[in-house]
């Protein structure tokens, strides 16, 4: 499984972009990038997947690095509700996601 | 949809005690999953069944932990005795697993059942 390196925190201002970087230089190469992320007190929820390019969905974008040993998960505008912990997650062709201890992102009103 | 539905939402026991969480996935999805989450240890999979069927059981701690899955709406995870070190949140997901690959399968998380061994 490979393994991932996440900020343990961040902050962003509400209505600005957040970048939320994720390592994972192990990966292999059928390796899909999940992202993950939970609201307090509630179960995780997905946000977005790829593989190789650039990602977008009404949540967010990801960025994938050309090598693909990192990702950002982009949140264009964010707002207080976008407040949780994101989880990066390679998935190696099985069911076990491995949930690291992610990014606790905060953001100011 | 209702998305996964888990009961109780909230537990509190006494040492010894039998413990029973119950979970009800999403309508088709064929695999569910319990996991157990932690301060220390963070969100580790607990079990995982396909179609009814216990594939993979090896993040179950011992043998006072066990699982089952009577039918595709339904499946319990059950401790006894419980112990205060098995106090968490513990959550059920569940989702339509097309085949191989099973990277790209989405899991639908449930609420969670916060569970308290005094």
């Amino acid at each position: 499984d490979a393994k991932t390196t996440q900020p343990n925190s961040m902050e962003s201002n509400e209505e600005e972009p957040v970048h939320l970087p994720c390592n994972h230089s192990t990966i292999s190469g059928t390796d899909y990038i999940h992202w993950y992320r939970q609201l307090p007190s509630q179960g995780p929820e997905y946000v977005i997947h790829g593989l190789t390019s650039n990602v977008n969905n009404r949540m967010a974008s990801l960025a994938i690095a050309e090598d693909r040993k990192s990702s950002t998960l982009i949140l264009h505008r964010a707002t207080l509700r976008d407040a949780a912990v994101y989880y990066c997650i390679p998935l190696s062709g099985t069911y076990k996601y491995i949930f690291g201890t992610g990014t606790r992102l905060k953001v100011l009103a | 949809d209702a998305g996964v539905i888990q009961s109780p939402r909230h537990e509190v026991t006494e040492m010894g005690q039998e413990v029973t969480l119950r979970c009800k996935p999403i309508s088709g999805h064929n695999s569910l999953f319990w996991y157990r989450q932690t301060m220390m240890r963070g969100l580790e999979l607990l079990i995982y069944f396909n179609n009814n069927v216990p594939i993979d059981d090896s993040g179950m701690p011992e043998d006072r932990f066990s699982a089952k899955m009577p039918n595709a709406s339904f499946s319990t995870l059950k401790i006894q005795p419980s112990e205060p070190r098995d106090s968490a949140v513990y959550f059920c997901a569940s989702t339509l697993t097309s085949g191989s690959p099973l990277n790209t399968d989405t899991q639908y998380f449930g609420p969670g059942t916060r569970l308290t061994v005094l």
